[in-house]
């Protein structure tokens, strides 16, 4: 399975933007971009997905490379409620198992 | 609302003695799946079911059994549980195996096996 690599953890000020950065330099061509994040204490939810195109929602935006080979998650305003684990998932456009690979995932600490 | 739910969320027991997490979602998923989390290593799918009696292993089965005989009900058994069970368990659903049904997750499960 191609792999994704993002920072361990960052900060960010409260009601500024936060941009979450994840490599996946082995991804695929019919692989999606998934992002999920676990709050404390709570099990994982899921944020955004994408193939090629950026895409928004109303929790955040994603930002794909042209290359497809990074993609960057954007929070367009942080608060406390979105500090958590954010985890960068690539997805095989296959039936099958529907297992999700997280990995270690980027911390994020808003700082009020 | 939609929502999966585990019972219990905090659990601790002893070496041998059988236990079940129970996982119910009310969202008409076909697919469910439980996963376990432990630190450094992320989160790792135990057994997924595709629809109701059907089961198949995930990527760290050893230890666990799983039944489905409802569509809503997902429980997960262990029937003699070791101390390396000691894990947070997290129950999963979605719609469906297409690549952009996202899962929904429950709570959680922290179990405790001394």
């Amino acid at each position: 399975d191609a792999k994704t690599t993002q920072p361990n953890s960052m900060e960010s000020n409260e009601e500024e933007p936060v941009h979450l950065p994840c490599n996946h330099s082995t991804i695929s061509g019919t692989d999606y971009i998934h992002w999920y994040r676990q709050l404390p204490s709570q099990g994982p939810e899921y944020v955004i997905h994408g193939l090629t195109s950026n895409v928004n929602n109303r929790m955040a935006s994603l930002a794909i490379a042209e290359d497809r080979k990074s993609s960057t998650l954007i929070l367009h305003r942080a608060t406390l409620r979105d500090a958590a684990v954010y985890y960068c998932i690539l997805r095989p456009y296959q039936t099958g198992a529907n297992n999700l690979f997280f990995g270690t995932g980027t911390r994020l600490t808003v700082i009020p | 609302e939609a929502q999966v739910t585990q019972n219990p969320r905090y659990l601790i027991t002893v070496t041998g003695k059988k236990l079940t997490v129970t996982c119910s979602q009310n969202m008409n998923h076909e697919y469910m799946s439980w996963y376990r989390q432990d630190p450094g290593l992320g989160l790792r799918q135990i057994y997924y079911s595709m629809n109701v009696e059907v089961t198949d292993k995930g990527d760290v089965p050893e230890g666990y059994k799983v039944s489905r005989k409802e569509k809503r009900n997902f429980p997960l058994i262990l029937e003699s549980p070791s101390p390396n069970q000691t894990s947070l368990y997290f129950c999963a659903s979605s719609f469906g195996l297409a690549v952009y049904n996202e899962q929904f997750f429950g709570p959680g499960t922290r179990l405790t096996v001394l």
